[in-house]
């Protein structure tokens, strides 16, 4: 089975802090994705990375940035955290084509 | 745009059947794909399907895509307290990265 590991649960942070969600995957896929899911507004697509080093943006990427050193590995970064970025946070990852697996999510709450 | 969308909620008793909705307006979808949500947690892939196929069947699970009016169902037979969750209705063109999700559908499941 895939596995997709979120690095936490659950997140607080104050405004204006440096955010670091961290998110890895076992199964070798190329592509890598973090979401966002707020009430009302469904799964809005932040970033994604199709490679090692490539990334694209997304529908919502302001205030946000990536990095993907590792092709396991995918960092989603707050450079400095705002109330409006509280939010259940959603990696996933996936083959070309294939379906997106997700991991469990972090709850970021900034304060 | 590209939208899918679905009903806000659904209820039903114990041991009967549920019928989950969906509808996309992308003709080019190629992947249509059904994922649970439980409290707190990720998007756990059920099932999917391949625009060229009218029906999947998995264990309780039935999928039917009506490709001409673009309606994708989930029928979970045998209903049980364990299917209360939110169900998600995505859809994938192939070759592409964006993946369109539905805003779920609440599904509580009474004994």
């Amino acid at each position: 089975d895939v596995k997709v590991t979120q690095s936490s649960r659950y997140l607080v942070k104050r405004t204006g802090e440096k955010v670091f969600l961290e998110c890895v995957q076992d199964m070798d896929h190329e592509n890598m994705f973090w979401y966002r899911q707020d009430p009302g507004l469904g799964l809005r697509l932040i970033y994604f990375s199709y490679d090692v080093k490539m990334k694209e943006k997304g529908d919502i990427p302001e205030g946000y940035s990536v990095s993907r050193e590792k092709k396991e590995r995918f960092s989603l970064i707050l450079e400095s955290a705002s109330t409006n970025q509280t939010s259940m946070y959603l990696c996933a990852s996936s083959f070309r084509g294939s379906p997106l697996h997700f991991g469990n999510g972090t709850r970021l709450t900034v304060t | 745009g590209e939208d899918v969308e679905q009903s806000l909620f659904l209820s039903v008793r114990e041991g009967d059947s549920s019928v989950i909705n969906c509808t996309y307006t992308d003709s080019s979808s190629t992947y249509l794909y059904w994922y649970k949500q439980e409290p707190g947690a990720g998007l756990q892939l059920l099932t999917y399907i391949f625009s060229n196929m009218d029906m999947k069947q998995d264990q309780r699970l039935t999928v039917l895509l009506n490709k001409k009016d673009k309606h994708l169902s989930l029928r979970i037979a045998d209903t049980q307290t364990g299917d209360s969750a939110i169900y998600f209705c995505a859809a994938n063109t192939q070759g592409t990265y964006k993946y369109i999700f539905g805003t779920g559908t609440r599904l509580k499941v009474l004994a």
